[in-house]
């Protein structure tokens, strides 16, 4: 079966760093998204990587290992209004869909 | 901006009920899709549809059925409520890309919080 796993819960305190991780296993793999969900809202969109290496887009990095099956979202300079649900998603065939994470749960704290 | 606009946000159904879930778009995209989102689960995806008349099953796609007319409407059917479809329901869209190329992002709706009494 397809299997995304990531942690459930993780806490950190304003300005720091933190790093959410991502291990797939799929039986097919185009690119690796990462999507940001407040509660109460909508999933938005953040970050793709389909080749290995780092993106950034301000404060926020997503990072893809094709060969270890594993990526993680890096975000810088935390800010309360970060304390949101983050899900990794994986594009595996050549349809359009996603197979998404169960998600983690960022808790900021002052 | 992309707007993804789901008809409900909330509603309260009865058990053996025909429930209708809308969802409109209003950028001209050719791809939609309805995902359920439960605690601990995330986001599975029940349904999506490339085009109008074109649908394609999820991985959950059990007691639902899809309904693409127009371009800018797609249309999530419980064709009898039960009260394991207790759930938020979340409607999104996205460009026709190359296959494969995912780099298109999914815009979605801010969600159907479903009860089945």
């Amino acid at each position: 079966g397809q299997s995304l796993e990531q942690p459930s819960e993780v806490t950190a305190v304003e300005g720091a760093i933190v790093q959410i991780n991502c291990t797939y296993q799929t039986s097919g793999f185009y690119g690796l998204s990462w999507y940001q969900q407040h509660d109460g809202g909508a999933p938005t969109f953040l970050s793709y990587n389909a080749l290995d290496g780092l993106e950034e887009t301000g404060r926020f990095s997503s990072f893809l290992s094709r060969s270890d099956s594993y990526g993680y979202l890096l975000l810088q300079e935390l800010q309360m209004k970060d304390s949101a649900s983050y899900f990794c998603a994986v594009g595996m065939d050549s349809s359009y869909k996603l197979i998404f994470g169960s998600g983690t749960r960022l808790l900021v704290r002052p | 901006d992309v707007k993804v606009t789901q008809s409900s946000r909330y509603l309260v159904k009865r058990t053996g009920e025909k429930v209708f879930l809308e969802c409109v778009q209003d950028m001209d995209h050719e791809n939609m899709f309805w995902y359920r989102q439960d605690p601990g689960l995330g986001l599975r995806l029940i349904y999506f549809s490339y085009d109008v008349k074109m649908k394609e099953k999820g991985d959950i796609p059990e007691g639902y059925s899809v309904s693409r007319e127009k371009k800018e409407r797609f249309s999530l059917i419980l064709e009898s409520a039960s009260t394991n479809q207790t759930s938020m329901y979340l409607c999104a869209s996205s460009l026709l890309a190359i296959v494969q190329d995912f780099r298109q992002p999914q815009h979605f709706g801010d969600g159907t919080r479903l009860s089945i009494l």
